[in-house]
């Protein structure tokens, strides 16, 4: 099974509004990513998070972490029809990155 | 440009007939890995390489073959394709010491169809 799962599966919002997207996973990580996947392109790195770090900040990107609950959050603020694409959390394991199945994130205009 | 290109991009072919999808990349690093991406099955890896002349499996690999000969150049072979492996494959890239804490870069994709 995957090891980070995303929530909502699905997000539709109107440009402008924030999106925000969950990722929980099983075991204990070193650290936590979040990639876009704008559709028939391949995954573009968006933040990488530590295990030691709470919070992080990118741009219009804001990722938090809460170990204890095993679960990230992907905040995006002040959305843009651009900004629609797949969104995935990725936790480090023996030899790669596993990937949660990912969040569909559509900003309308 | 940094990059990691995959060749080709679109691929329509027929079942047993031997096929080759490239990838290759420009920033000297030493970890490579292909994916095959599923709907509902999210991204699973295939095969991975710590470096040249190493090789893995991944959780996949059955029915496919890598080679690494050289560092920039991972490319991943379908002997016999079956139907069951039309897919979106994807090769990325990062440096070795870092396949877990760093960045991976992705290519753009190969979309195979296997009749």
């Amino acid at each position: 099974s995957q090891q980070g799962e995303e929530d909502p599966q699905a997000l539709s919002i109107q440009e402008g509004e924030n999106a925000t997207m969950n990722c929980s996973y099983k075991t204990s990580i070193n650290n936590l990513q979040w990639y876009r996947q704008n559709s028939g392109r391949g995954l573009v790195h968006l933040i990488l998070i530590r295990s030691n770090e709470r919070e992080k900040h990118s741009g219009r990107l804001r990722v938090t972490l809460d170990t204890s609950k095993k679960s990230s959050s992907l905040l995006i603020t002040a959305s843009r029809a651009a900004d629609t694409a797949s969104y995935f959390c990725a936790t480090p394991g023996a030899s790669r990155l596993t990937f949660g199945e990912g969040t569909q994130l559509t900003v309308n205009p | 440009e940094a990059q990691v290109t995959q060749n080709p991009r679109y691929l329509i072919t027929v079942t047993g007939k031997k096929l080759t999808v490239t990838c290759s990349q420009n920033m000297n690093h030493e970890y490579m890995s292909w994916y095959r991406q599923d709907p509902g099955l999210g991204l699973r890896q295939i095969y991975y390489s710590m470096n040249v002349e190493v090789t893995d499996k991944g959780d996949v690999p059955e029915g496919y073959k890598v080679s690494r000969k050289e560092k920039r150049n991972f490319p991943l072979i379908l002997e016999s394709p079956s139907p069951n492996q039309t897919s979106l494959y994807f090769c990325a890239s990062s440096s070795v010491t870092g396949y877990s804490n760093q960045p991976q870069h992705f290519g753009d994709g190969t979309r195979l169809s296997i009749l």
